[in-house]
């Protein structure tokens, strides 16, 4: 199994373009994760999905959207990037234990590192 | 105030030296969890607990959930054990807060 994918795994945008990051899993895990790491800070939540055709927002979701078409492929979506939006990306994904609950652990991906100009 | 604070930020030691990071939060939890990072490279689970202690090899994790206090230990340290250390805790259901992570340096 490969686990948690994500492509790219670098990327460089200018200011106002667009891109679409993918997460990939092969695990059928039900939940997934998109976060954001910045230096001097923790990783955030930007959205998660707790099922197909589900998602919900995170912590940070201001400018990113999402979308969750396959139980195994969670997509993040810049719209019109910023530089702000600069960052490490990892998408991680967890199993449930029964129908109303998650596991607690989750599988992260290698990460993508994005930096917009 | 953050509700997961990792101590300290950095940490440099000689190989062999016993290590300790600590992680206090303030919210109530589901676990609490141990990953690791190693530089360029993606986020790896060491621990996941509620509750007592785990051991894995060199690396030992406690919980005092009363005090909202968890410890890292690593045993005889190598320079392969050089990466930042995260602790995470459950809140709810399934989200993860973060700590800011210590970044540990072994030196040989």
């Amino acid at each position: 199994n490969a686990g948690v994918t994500q492509t790219p795994k670098f990327r460089v945008l200018k200011t106002g373009q667009s891109m679409t990051l993918l997460c990939a899993q092969d695990m059928n895990h039900e939940y997934m994760y998109w976060y954001r790491q910045d230096p001097g800070m923790g990783l955030r939540l930007i959205h998660y999905s707790v099922g197909e055709g589900t998602t919900a927002k995170g912590e940070v979701p201001d400018g990113y959207n999402v979308s969750r078409l396959k139980k195994q492929n969670f997509l993040l979506g810049l719209e019109s990037a910023a530089p702000s939006q600069t960052s490490v990306y990892f998408c991680a994904s967890s199993y449930s234990i029964n129908s109303v609950t998650p596991s607690y652990e989750q599988y992260f991906g290698p990460g993508t590192r994005l930096t917009v100009t | 105030k953050n509700e997961v604070e990792q101590s300290p930020q950095n940490l440099t030691a000689q190989e062999g030296e016993f290590i300790t990071i600590n992680c206090s939060y303030s919210v109530g939890i589901s676990a609490l969890h141990w990953l690791q990072q190693h530089p360029g490279g993606g986020i790896v689970s060491l621990f996941m607990l509620s509750s007592g202690k785990k051991k894995h090899g060199r690396l030992i994790a406690t919980i005092n959930i009363q005090e909202k206090h968890s410890s890292l230990h690593i045993t005889a340290s190598h320079p392969r054990d050089s990466a930042v250390y995260i602790c995470a805790v459950t809140k709810g259901a399934q989200k993860l807060v973060f700590g800011q992570g210590t970044r540990l340096t072994i030196n040989p």
